[in-house]
Parts: structure tokens; C-alpha cells; sequence
């Protein structure tokens, strides 16, 4: 079955201190891996992405996630987070199983990064 | 570009009736997904159109349904409102066909079913 699980559904962090939001997945199939961002009453916006190639992706904010296909994680990283950092972010997989994976993404169920002053 | 646009914003319904949510996706994007996000369930998709044709739909009821134009503007409508159905409706557009490469989302149609 193909299935997306953050780890953790809320953070906090002081300002300032390192962040890691976990993500896992499970797939037979070939993925292409997502982070989302959502603020208050808004829609997602995208964060960073990973198709093919270098595992470690970069993305806006000073946000960084790294695939790790044998473990089949896609963790997000920021080195020193800041009061705006504070939302919901969301990890989603396109799993490539034909039609059934047309303009579907996959989303775990969200961690909520709170940073505190 | 513009972004993802979605109408309205907020929507107040009684039990029973039927909505129409709109979106116009990027201009160039032919791909319109659709989600609902509750509390409890999460982000859910509903379906995906490409140059008017649903290629892929969710498990949702009958009561979901959606259309695409020739202008890739989507609309989803739905029918015989429960309270369940009380959501954030986002929108989603995507430029390719075969593969869900990344996808953008409108500010998404607040839906209250009372």
C-alpha cells in the first residue's frame, strides 16, 4: 500500500535552534517527493521538491530536505529557524502507478512547527 | 504570472443544498486537482481534470462532482450538503500530463455547512 507518515504532529523550537520535520513513506513504486508550507487561513505553498538527482534538495527559507530512498524518508532541515517559520507543513509523494496517480499527491497528515521566542 | 485563484473565498450553506466552487489555474497549466482539507482527515484528493477530461478521481461520493472548460477553469460542485462536508476546498494546478510534477495550490473556498 502506498502511504505518507510524518512522524510528529507539532514542534517547537526556540528561535534561532535547528529543525528536522520527519517524513516517511511507503511505495513499490517510484516517487517524486514534496514539502508544503500552509499559513493561517491560506492556501499550500510549495517549499522544496524532489524529481530525480541529487538527494539533497534545497529549497526556499533556508529550508533543505535530503531522500534517503533506502529508508524511504524525505526529512526537512532548517539550520536556525525564525518566529515567521511558525505554520503547518505538509510532506506529499506522487506515487508513479499509472492512472490511478493522475494529478494525485499524497499528503501526510502534517507537523505543526511552533518557534518561540 | 498570476497564481491560482479559487471563488469564492467563504461560503455559508444549509444542509441539503448544492454548492459550485470555481478556479482558474495558472496561466499554461492544463491540470486542475482538487482536495478536501478537514481536521480530522487531513488533505484528501477529489479528482483531477486535463483539457476537460476527469482522469482520476478520489473516493468521495457521487454528490462530488467536476467539470473543466476549454480554458483549463475548473469548477466542482456539490450536491445535497452534509455537515460533514464542512471543509477548506483547495485547488491544485500543474503544468505536465503523465507524471504529478509540482503542483500549486489557490488560497482554497471555505465551505460552512450549517
Amino acid at each position: 500500500a502506498q502511504s505518507v507518515t510524518q512522524l510528529d504532529s507539532q514542534v517547537p523550537v526556540f528561535e534561532e535552534a535547528p529543525v528536522e520535520l520527519r517524513c516517511n513513506y511507503s511505495s513499490s513504486v517510484s516517487v517524486y517527493l514534496f514539502w508544503y508550507v500552509q499559513y493561517p487561513n491560506q492556501g499550500l505553498q510549495l517549499l522544496l521538491k524532489y524529481l530525480s538527482g541529487s538527494t539533497l534538495v534545497k529549497g526556499i527559507n533556508g529550508f533543505e530536505a535530503e531522500f534517503n530512498k533506502s529508508q524511504t524518508s524525505f526529512h526537512l532541515r532548517k539550520p536556525s529557524v525564525h518566529i515567521s517559520d511558525t505554520a503547518e507543513y505538509f510532506c506529499a509523494v506522487s506515487f508513479n502507478a499509472g492512472g490511478t496517480s493522475y494529478g494525485k499527491l499524497t499528503f501526510g497528515q502534517g507537523t505543526i512547527l511552533t518557534v518561540h521566542p | 504570472k498570476a497564481g491560482v485563484t479559487q471563488t469564492p473565498r467563504y461560503l455559508i450553506k444549509t444542509r441539503g443544498q448544492q454548492v459550485t466552487l470555481s478556479c482558474s489555474p495558472i496561466s499554461g497549466h492544463r491540470s486542475v486537482s482538487w482536495y478536501q482539507q478537514t481536521p480530522g482527515q487531513g488533505l484528501q484528493f477529489l479528482f483531477e481534470y486535463f483539457s476537460e477530461t476527469q482522469r482520476n478521481k478520489g473516493n468521495f461520493p457521487g454528490r462530488f462532482s467536476g467539470r473543466q472548460f476549454s480554458n483549463s477553469r475548473s469548477e466542482m460542485n456539490v450536491s445535497t450538503l452534509e455537515l460533514g462536508d464542512s471543509a477548506l476546498y483547495l485547488c491544485a494546478s500543474s503544468s505536465t500530463g503523465i507524471r504529478t510534477y509540482e503542483q500549486y495550490f489557490g488560497p482554497g473556498t471555505r465551505l460552512t455547512v450549517t
